[in-house]
């Protein structure tokens, strides 16, 4: 069973469009993350969620949106898509414990602007 | 601001060989991270070091925490073709939940 799962694995869109990347975990996890990788593999945090509630803001444009229905989902809406968007996201999770937490990532999503 | 540099970049050797990879900050951590990423795939977590002169090993992989908690390295004995991918190092960060990630070492093993 996939512990972290998104959809969809391949984005491929116009500029200017609005889009949806899906991410359930079945790990029984408090907390969820999306991050983005660029070109240069460099994994940046966008957003955190612990039991549904925005924990983690970092610094992205406001036509990114994430929602959490509820601790096993978190979505990632993107509207009026950019160039500057295309890069692959990945969706994690964690649980706390002692001597730290591990990330579990999901396989990503690689989104691709046109 | 918390930051973790990584070294080298990029690195690309023939099989057989060894080679370490270095995560350095000038901010102590209270545990560090390594985790590997293969292509079209999510990291992994490799190990978690949280005392500091710990070393871990894991089969030919050797981590090791620096004592004052800044720095840590990974060593590979007898590298193989499948310990090619990203390796990344993420350490605690201020706030919970955060990890603070280096920017990955590249490392390509050729047979």
């Amino acid at each position: 069973d996939t512990a972290v799962s998104q959809t969809p694995k391949y984005l491929v869109t116009q500029m200017g469009n609005d889009k949806s990347i899906k991410c359930e975990q079945n790990l029984g996890h408090d907390t969820m993350y999306w991050y983005k990788q660029d070109s240069k593999k460099f994994l940046k945090i966008m957003f955190s969620y612990n039991n549904k509630e925005l924990i983690i803001n970092e610094t992205v444009p406001n036509r990114f949106s994430p929602k959490s229905p509820d601790k096993a989902h978190l979505n990632l809406h993107i509207n009026s898509l950019e160039l500057g968007d295309s890069a692959v996201y990945f969706c994690a999770s964690s649980q706390e414990q002692a001597g730290g937490y591990e990330q579990f990532f999901g396989p990503g999503t690689r989104l691709t602007v046109l | 601001t918390q930051l973790l540099e990584q070294s080298p970049q990029f690195l690309s050797i023939q099989e057989g060989e060894n080679l370490t990879v270095y995560c350095n900050s000038s901010s102590v951590f209270s545990s560090l991270q390594w985790y590997r990423q293969e292509p079209g795939e999510g990291p992994v977590l490799l190990v978690t070091v949280v005392t500091g002169g710990e070393v871990k090993k894991l089969k030919r992989l050797t981590f090791q925490f620096g004592d004052a908690r800044k720095d840590s390295s990974l060593h590979i004995t007898a590298a193989q073709p499948g310990d090619t991918g990203l390796y990344l190092c993420a350490g605690d960060g201020d706030s919970n939940y955060q990890l603070i990630w280096g920017a990955g070492t590249k490392l390509i093993i050729k047979p």
